[in-house]
């Protein structure tokens, strides 16, 4: 059974503090995701990595990183929260393009995060 | 650059009728996804289309495929109250890893 998890489900974090969100999936994927999703606005992308240590910017990247050390973790990292980052955050792995890969994107659970 | 509309964005309906929620995609792509989405909780898929004609069908659920008319459809029979929820479609562009999402249709059905 396939599986993506991330490390809280609820993180109540102060302003300027430094955040780390971490996500593991043991599918062996080489694509994971960061989402974040807030009311009225969908699913915005802020990073890609399709590989050890190798990202890509999302659609919103201002204010986040992420670090990619080993295949099955993605972590994505706010440097200086602030209260504008209050989401839910999505991570998501997938295999890469190519032969009968499906792409099919897995979630985890999600992490509601809020900054106060 | 592709984009996903889907319509309606949200959707009020009866239990026991039947209805058609639409995704429209603007360039070719031969992957299109089916996503659930219940309140306060994750993203679980539904369905994978590959090819034109495709058609799958879980339950009260069916989703096609017509990749002419860059079209996908999710098709409820007989609604029952456990099919609330959100559901996004996303296509993938040819050639890229990253799926685009549509904004979501949410279906409230009505016991």
């Amino acid at each position: 059974d396939v599986k993506v998890t991330q490390s809280s489900r609820y993180l109540v974090k102060r302003t300027g503090e430094k955040v780390f969100l971490e996500c593991v999936q043991d599918m062996d994927h080489e694509n994971m995701f960061w989402y974040r999703q807030d009311p009225g606005l969908g699913l915005r992308l802020i990073y890609f990595s399709y590989d050890v240590k190798m990202k890509e910017k999302g659609d919103i990247p201002e204010g986040y990183s992420v670090s990619r050390e080993k295949k099955e973790r993605f972590s994505l990292i706010l440097e200086s929260a602030s209260t504008n980052q209050t989401s839910m955050y999505l991570c998501a792995s997938s295999r890469a393009t190519g032969g009968w890969s499906y792409n099919e994107q897995f979630f985890g659970p999600g992490t509601r995060l809020t900054v106060l | 650059e592709l984009k996903v509309e889907q319509n309606p964005l949200f959707l009020s309906m009866q239990e026991g009728k039947n209805y058609t929620i639409y995704c429209n995609y603007s360039t070719t792509s031969d992957r299109l996804y089916w996503y659930r989405q219940d309140p306060g909780k994750s993203l679980e898929s539904l369905f994978v289309l590959l090819s034109n004609g495709a058609v799958k069908q879980e339950g009260r659920l069916m989703a096609s495929l017509d990749t002419k008319a860059r079209l996908s459809t999710l098709h409820i029979t007989a609604a029952v109250h456990d099919l609330s929820a959100t559901y996004f479609c996303a296509a993938l562009p040819d050639g890229d890893d990253k799926i685009i999402f549509g904004k979501g249709t949410r279906l409230h059905i009505l016991p």
